[in-house]
């Protein structure tokens, strides 16, 4: 079965510094990674994904994730945190090896909070 | 304006009470899936649908009900809520799952209450 983890339920940083979400996924065959963010009282909003290819995926907002095949993860980064970043972020995985063809597995949340 | 729309965007209701909350999207997706979101769980996934009168089993489904007669429409049914079932629910909807490569467009939520 197909599973995320979200180690960190929480994330604080300073505005200006680098900021680091961590992920990290189990799947039997290849995986569709996928970050999206939630901000209060809104909807989930896609930010990028990493299909195949080049390890290191770029996507809105400055946002990028660098999928590691052996470590199994896929951890959200940004060089400079802005304090409008502050939102939930939720990591996603679909299995392509599985059975359940349809399923997208989501992690917990981490909460990132970007102190001015 | 490219959207996925759900209603009631808020609802309480007692136990037992049959209840349906309507989905909808204009993009011509494919794709359509709900998700309940609680507190330190995540999303978890009830329902998907990969194409009209094709619907599966998500990590969730027990107590939900969905149909999808119409590629635009995918309605969630509860016949007997259950306050176990008070959380707050999206739609997603995606162009294709067939190749798994497209990202998923939110509706603006739902918040159940069952009493």
């Amino acid at each position: 079965a197909q599973s995320v983890a979200q180690p960190e339920d929480q994330v604080n940083v300073a505005e200006g510094n680098p900021l680091t979400v961590k992920c990290t996924y189990s799947v039997s065959g290849n995986p569709y990674l996928f970050w999206y963010v939630q901000y209060p009282n809104r909807g989930l909003q896609f930010l990028l994904k990493y299909i195949t290819g080049d390890n290191l995926v770029k996507g809105s907002y400055g946002f990028e994730a660098e999928f590691n095949k052996s470590q199994t993860s896929f951890h959200l980064k940004k060089p400079s945190a802005l304090v409008s970043d502050s939102a939930l972020y939720f990591c996603a995985v679909r299995d392509t090896g599985g059975t359940s063809y349809g399923k997208l597995t989501f992690g917990q949340g981490t909460i990132l909070t970007v102190h001015p | 304006e490219a959207q996925v729309t759900q209603n009631p965007r808020y609802l309480i209701t007692v136990t037992g009470k049959k209840l349906t909350v309507t989905c909808s999207q204009n993009m011509n997706h494919e794709y359509m899936s709900w998700y309940r979101q609680d507190p330190g769980l995540g999303l978890r996934q009830i329902y998907y649908s990969m194409n009209v009168e094709v619907t599966d089993k998500g990590d969730v489904p027990e107590g939900y009900k969905v149909s999808r007669k119409e590629k635009r429409n995918f309605p969630l049914i509860l016949e007997s809520p259950s306050p176990n079932q008070t959380s707050l629910y999206f739609c997603a909807s995606s162009l294709s799952w067939t190749s798994g490569t497209y990202e998923q467009y939110f509706g603006p939520g739902t918040r159940l209450t069952v009493t």
